[in-house]
């Protein structure tokens, strides 16, 4: 059974740098074509893709978010961690790390709600 | 930028079908996949690859894609299904990126 779970800070500052870590189980990163993926929702709307990397190292990210995210993994902790510089109040969401099946999400982690305040 | 559409909200009488679309350019040339959000919770796939359902979803739950949309259908709608869904696909061009729909809220009636 495969499971993720988020972890991070509940709130962080203005123009800080915001890290999150997805401990998971029931998969390892160093099996051929396995990945894990980030996304985050605001209050109220639709998911946001983040970024994500794979069992080879290999990182994808959105554009709009490109200059301040960065993508790791520790394949022996069995944990990927999302790192967001210069944060902002628009950036307050519940940030997910899911499981990446071909180019599907399943399954996703609980979540973890990071206010930004101002 | 690569957009879905979907409508904010489909409302729908408990035992009847309901219809949320998806829309976009050039589907024939992308596989959709379709999740279901309940309150608190975080999002679950009903159907991925445009039809194929995960085991463990009902078959009143399917999906179908033409060239401009794509369509997630609920028959015998009953207040369980009542959540927020989402399209989503994966774009492959000179950079890889995915999209998810703006999400369309089910209210059974």
């Amino acid at each position: 059974q495969i499971t993720l779970q988020e972890s991070g800070p509940s709130v962080v500052k203005s123009t800080q740098t915001l890290t999150v870590t997805c401990t998971f189980s029931g998969f390892s990163l160093s099996t051929y074509a396995v990945g894990v993926t980030w996304i985050r929702q605001p209050p109220g709307k639709a998911p946001e893709w983040l970024g994500l990397i794979y069992w080879n190292g290999e990182e994808a990210y959105s554009p709009s978010l490109k200059s301040r995210l960065t993508i790791t993994k520790d394949t022996s902790k069995n944990l990927v961690v999302l790192t967001l510089t210069n944060v902002e109040p628009e950036d307050t969401a519940t940030y997910y790390c899911a499981h990446v099946v071909s180019d599907w999400f399943d399954p996703w982690g609980q979540g973890t709600l990071v206010t930004v305040s101002s | 930028s690569y957009v879905l559409t979907q409508p904010p909200s489909v409302s729908v009488a408990p035992g009847q079908t309901a219809r949320i679309p998806c829309g976009g350019r050039n589907f024939g040339t992308k596989t959709v996949h379709w999740y279901q959000q309940k309150p608190g919770h975080a999002p679950v796939v009903v159907v991925h690859d445009d039809t194929v359902r995960p085991s463990g979803i009902p078959d009143r739950i399917s999906g179908s894609k033409s060239e401009s949309a794509a369509t997630l259908t609920i028959d015998r709608v009953d207040a369980g299904d009542e959540a927020d869904y989402y399209c989503q696909v994966w774009i492959s061009t000179s950079e890889q990126t995915v999209v998810f729909g703006g999400g369309t809220r089910l209210t059974v009636l």
